[in-house]
């Protein structure tokens, strides 16, 4: 089951915090955030592991909260390289759930203007 | 190679034609990963290997698609008897380790479009 990422676009003014959440329905191992950008290859940002773990990025960081089975992540004082979209990347903890599968959410587009 | 490198980067193909794409992995990476990604949308998992071992094809739509890795390194993807709902950018990703999905390492991509 794909996860549900909120909101689906964001526009910010540099320096401007904004926050993308990231929603399983079923109980997970890990979460993936990753970025991309028009026309490129979707780019490793960082991997949560364990619940209300927070990790960072620059001014990117993100937490896990493996009860709710939910993920933020951060955008702090944004620049204008965090436009792109983020992807989040679930990975399940139930015994049907094979290791490596990665199953991503839709995307946010963030566009970060001067 | 210095990153994941798919070929062709752009693919066009009539409708009825079988088509195979090729993924050249960073070297030394045990996992690789097949995903199809739709415009506007985040990639959706295909299948994945550990060395020359597919662990998961659950993604794989039908039958007509498969995969294969026989070394352990390079990936072929293979579409038969094409259709327009093909048409889609396949990625290919690959990690170093195996077991749990650790940093994955996306390529630029096939663009494939079936006419």
């Amino acid at each position: 089951q794909q996860p549900v990422q909120s909101p689906q676009a964001v526009i910010l003014r540099e320096g401007e915090d904004a926050v993308i959440n990231c929603s399983s329905s079923k109980a997970l191992y890990s979460v993936h955030w990753y970025r991309q950008k028009h026309g490129e290859a979707p780019v490793f940002l960082m991997i949560l592991l364990k619940g209300g773990e927070q990790k960072g990025h620059e001014k990117i960081s993100a937490s896990f909260n493996e009860k709710k089975q939910q993920s933020s992540l951060y955008l702090t004082a944004s620049q204008l390289s965090y436009s792109g979209t983020y992807f989040c990347g679930t990975e399940g903890r139930g015994t049907t759930d094979s290791w490596g599968k990665l199953q991503f959410g839709a995307g946010t587009q963030v566009v970060v203007t001067p | 190679g210095a990153g994941v490198s798919q070929s062709p980067r752009y693919k066009v193909t009539k409708r009825g034609q079988d088509v195979a794409l090729r993924c050249d992995p960073i070297s030394g990476h045990v996992s690789l990963y097949w995903y199809r990604q739709a415009l506007g949308q985040g990639p959706e998992f295909l299948t994945y290997f550990n060395y020359e071992a597919q662990q998961d094809k659950s993604g794989l739509p039908n039958d007509r698609f498969s995969a294969e890795r026989p070394e352990g390194s390079i990936s072929t993807l293979t579409i038969q008897r094409t259709e327009q709902r093909d048409s889609a950018m396949y990625r290919c990703a690959s990690s170093l380790f195996q077991g749990r999905v650790t940093e994955a390492f996306f390529g630029q991509g096939t663009r494939l479009t079936v006419v």
